[in-house]
């Protein structure tokens, strides 16, 4: 079974609809992260948590919200879906400390038209 | 933010032959990581490098950590048609607190 999982995988949906990706992990790690991945500009981060009770705003937050709902849980929300949110979005998790690798799931591949 | 140059962008090569890529940055990184990721798929880390000078293999792939700590490569030797896909260099400024910063990828492609 994968270690990083994320659901849906596939969304599609309008403009002004709220939508919630979610990621769940079996690694037992305590940090979490929500990436946009775009043609021609690699991965971008939304949002990171360093454990249950942290928060952390990334590069390209606005529009966006999260919440960490367990060590393993973290959700990915857009509260109005807009067409320029279309892309891939990818959750990772690491472990923490020095030179600190993440591990990312497979993605959600979300279409809003 | 911080941008990773990456180049090239992309690449095809035939079966057999080495490929070589890079990653520079105006910043000073501690951490230096290079991923694969394949269609469909999320990224899947290949080498980690944690010192200035730090030559690391994994297989038929080699990294160096750049002695500037501005900058990275990513050698394949041999490739074969399964190393198609985007490469990723990722890096940690110091005191960002577990912020990648990741460049804009090398497309591979590989021809028999």
């Amino acid at each position: 079974d994968a270690d990083v999982t994320q659901t849906p995988r596939n969304r599609i949906t309008k403009t002004g609809k709220r939508i919630m990706l979610e990621c769940s992990q079996t690694k037992g790690h305590d940090r979490m992260y929500w990436y946009r991945q775009d043609p021609g500009l690699g991965l971008r981060l939304i949002y990171y948590s360093f454990d249950v009770k942290d928060i952390n705003k990334g590069e390209i937050s606005d529009g966006y919200s999260v919440s960490r709902q367990a060590q393993a849980k973290f959700s990915l929300s857009l509260e109005s879906a807009i067409p320029n949110q279309t892309a891939l979005y990818f959750c990772a998790t690491s472990q923490g400390g020095s030179g600190d690798t993440q591990y990312f799931g497979p993605g959600t591949r979300l279409t809003v038209l | 933010g911080q941008q990773l140059n990456q180049s090239p962008q992309s690449m095809f090569i035939q079966e057999g032959e080495d490929v070589s890529m890079n990653c520079t940055s105006s910043s000073i990184f501690n951490t230096w990581l290079w991923y694969k990721q394949d269609p469909g798929e999320g990224p899947v880390l290949l080498i980690a490098l944690y010192k200035a000078g730090e030559l690391t293999s994994n297989g038929r792939l080699t990294a160096q950590f750049g002695i500037t700590r501005k900058d990275s490569f990513l050698n394949i030797s041999a490739s074969i048609p399964s190393d198609v896909g985007i490469y990723f260099c990722a890096g940690y400024v110091p005191g960002t607190a577990s912020k990648l910063t990741f460049g804009t990828g090398t497309r591979l492609q590989v021809t028999l």
